[in-house]
């Protein structure tokens, strides 16, 4: 069953604390992406990463940092650096920068 | 300001209606892409209409591009209650291959 995975769906952080999302993918595409959406908005590139071992900032970087050790994942990490971090994340993946990208279904990440 | 802004930015119609939403952008693009958007779930891919193309189709979909005016419109024909959600344009920028989103349209189909 082919696709791309985030976990947790719901996720509370205290401020001040670093949390991990996750996001898989076998669907052995090389690009991935991560966005913030806010309530009634559009999507904010945050990072992105078109192979292995390589990464690039997007829009809004800034308090947020990723890793790409493997294919498949790509997670992000929100520091406490990022002052407003409460959004809906979500995880996408493409064969190939130009073309259509596959979501995942969503990390809600609330601070408490 | 927005690469790709959705009009209208909400747009309520009756079950059975068609419903059209338009993305007007500012800059040369490799092609337009349109997304569906249930609450709270990720995006799915609808409709891929690349820049040398100006009609696409897809079941009840029907996408055009008109790179003249730098727009693109989204109807959906026969729209049914499993329609609602919101709808967004994206593009993907000529001049550096990223991909940009619009801010979406919330369809609310009415029973």
């Amino acid at each position: 069953d082919g696709g791309i995975t985030q976990s947790p769906k719901y996720l509370f952080r205290k401020e001040g604390q670093n949390v991990t999302l996750s996001c898989e993918q076998n669907l052995n595409h090389d690009a991935m992406y991560w966005y913030r959406q806010d309530p009634g908005q559009g999507l904010r590139l945050i990072y992105y990463s078109q192979i292995v071992n390589d990464f690039q900032k997007g829009d809004i970087a800034e308090g947020y940092s990723v890793s790409r050790e493997k294919k498949e994942s790509f997670p992000l990490t929100v520091t406490s650096a990022q002052k407003n971090p409460t959004a809906f994340y979500l995880c996408a993946s493409s064969i190939k920068e130009t073309l259509f990208q596959f979501f995942g279904p969503g990390t809600r990440l609330t601070v408490l | 300001s927005q690469q790709g802004e959705e009009d209208p930015q909400a747009l309520s119609i009756q079950e059975g209606e068609n419903a059209t939403m338009n993305c007007s952008y500012k800059t040369s693009i490799n092609n337009l892409q349109w997304y569906r958007q249930n609450s709270g779930r990720g995006l799915v891919h609808l409709i891929l209409i690349r820049s040398n193309e100006r009609e696409k189709h897809s079941g009840r979909l029907r996408v055009t591009l008109d790179t003249s005016k730098k727009s693109s419109s989204l109807l959906i024909t026969a729209s049914r209650a499993a329609d609602t959600a919101s709808y967004f344009c994206a593009t993907v920028v000529n001049r550096d291959d990223k991909i940009i989103f619009g801010k979406g349209t919330r369809l609310h189909i009415l029973p």
